[in-house]
């Protein structure tokens, strides 16, 4: 069976601090990869996602980066932090893009920017 | 551009239904989903629905969908104290999953 995992669940970064988020699935081959952001309060939004290895899409512009290294690793990092990119950040996977192919979820990393 | 949109809380008594209203404005959305966040944790997929269907029943989950109005509702018949949790509504667009805000349901005892 298919296994999505994301570390460190939670993570406190002062403000300039570099960020990584690192996202691995298991059980499956050439997933498209998410990585999905929720602010306090606020819905779900898509940040980058991926169709295969060193392709990413960006959703928004902001100051995080998306790499995907491998196959089934997708690594979600900034250079410098800013206070409002505190929140839920989620990392997500499918296998192909049609509509029919339903996404899943990773358990999530909180981060904190003090 | 593709919108999503839930009320923001809803409240019930143990054993009672609810039902968790979502609109969406892409109307070539293929897909609808439901997930459910419990506090501190990732997304679990509750159910889905595609177009051309109007109801999906999956044991105490019921999914209706009107495509004219745009509509998707979620009914939990027989609630419990677990099914405390955020729910989301989400349209499949090509690439990507469009979500809602997301609807609070807390089960009273």
């Amino acid at each position: 069976s298919q296994t999505i995992h994301q570390w460190p669940a939670t993570l406190v970064q002062p403000v300039g601090s570099p960020l990584s988020l690192e996202c691995t699935v298991e059980g499956t081959s050439n997933p498209n990869l998410y990585w999905y952001r929720q602010a306090a309060g606020r819905g779900l939004q898509l940040l980058f996602y991926s169709v295969g290895i060193g392709q990413i899409s960006s959703e928004v512009p902001q100051n995080l980066s998306a790499s995907r290294p491998q196959d089934r690793q997708f690594i979600l990092s900034s250079k410098k932090l800013l206070l409002s990119d505190s929140g839920f950040y989620l990392c997500a996977w499918s296998v192909g893009r049609s509509p029919g192919n339903t996404i899943y979820f990773g358990e999530g990393s909180w981060l904190t920017v003090v | 551009g593709e919108d999503v949109e839930q009320s923001l809380f809803l409240s019930v008594r143990e054993g009672d239904s609810s039902v968790i209203n979502c609109t969406y404005t892409d109307s070539s959305s293929t897909y609808l989903y439901w997930y459910k966040q419990e506090p501190g944790a990732g997304l679990q997929l509750l159910t889905y629905i595609f177009s051309n269907m109007d109801m999906k029943q999956d044991q105490r989950l019921t999914v209706l969908l009107n495509k004219k109005d745009k509509h998707l509702s979620l009914r939990i018949a027989d609630t419990q104290t677990g099914d405390s949790a955020i729910y989301f509504c989400a349209e499949r667009g090509f690439q990507k999953l469009v979500f809602g805000t997301g609807t609070r349901l807390l089960v009273s005892p």
